[in-house]
């Protein structure tokens, strides 16, 4: 299957600062990238829907002015956390499709951020 | 809107021997896209099986099968013969044909004893 290649793995930033997330489609080009969160024990809940070339489409609650996503290229889609609080640690994971309405969805690794 | 909904919070089989995971969804589309998600402790997102809603046939690959029952909204998966690398958290998903973001369920962890 396709690869989706996220970057970092984890992370540990102090409060107050920015921190990217890296999702990259290696060997297939994404038109559509995902960004989800996930809190211990507990599923997925989709953040946000990024078109290449186009804004990203948040989820209701989700401050967009804080979580910035950026899908300039249909390989990298970047998810910046800005002024980061403690209770925005979390596991963060992207996914990424080909294209099309009947393709699959690929995830990367995921992303642990800690904020001290 | 749609929703996913998995009422085992944790499960456990013997090794070797075969286990159900129940899941059950809301929608009012008559076509539409439903997988199974498994997430071992390494987090990585792995597709299990996928069933397309306008297929009668259950899907199946290897030792995984699901009973995808459409009248009744139901869609469970069926582990046969588990192994220890089965064990990990098991989640539903639902899509729209039309659509392109997926709805989980809450989650199942399955724990496999030797």
């Amino acid at each position: 299957g396709a690869v989706v290649s996220q970057h970092p793995s984890r992370v540990i930033c102090k409060s107050g600062t920015s921190v990217k997330i890296e999702c990259r489609s290696l060997d297939f080009q994404a038109t559509t990238m995902f960004w989800y969160r996930q809190f211990p024990k507990q599923s997925l809940m989709l953040m946000a829907t990024s078109n290449e070339g186009s804004k990203a489409t948040y989820e209701q609650g989700v401050e967009k002015d804080k979580f910035l996503i950026n899908h300039a290229s249909l390989t990298l889609s970047t998810l910046t956390v800005t002024s980061a609080h403690p209770e925005d640690s979390s596991f963060y994971i992207c996914s990424a499709r080909v294209g099309g309405l009947n393709t699959e969805a690929f995830f990367g690794q995921g992303t642990r951020l800690t904020v001290v | 809107a749609q929703t996913v909904t998995q009422s085992q919070p944790e499960m456990s089989v013997q090794e070797a021997e075969t286990v159900t995971l129940s899941c059950t969804y809301d929608t009012s589309e008559s076509d539409y896209y439903l997988f199974w998600y498994k997430q071992p402790p390494s987090r990585q997102m792995i597709l299990v099986i996928r069933q397309e809603a306008y297929k009668q046939q259950n899907a199946t690959e290897n030792r995984f099968s699901v009973n995808f029952q459409k009248a009744a909204k139901s869609f469970s998966l069926k582990i046969s013969d588990s192994q220890l690398g089965d064990a990990a958290m098991y989640f539903c998903a639902y899509r729209e044909t039309s659509g392109s973001r997926l709805t989980f369920g809450e989650g199942t962890q399955l724990t496999v004893n030797p």
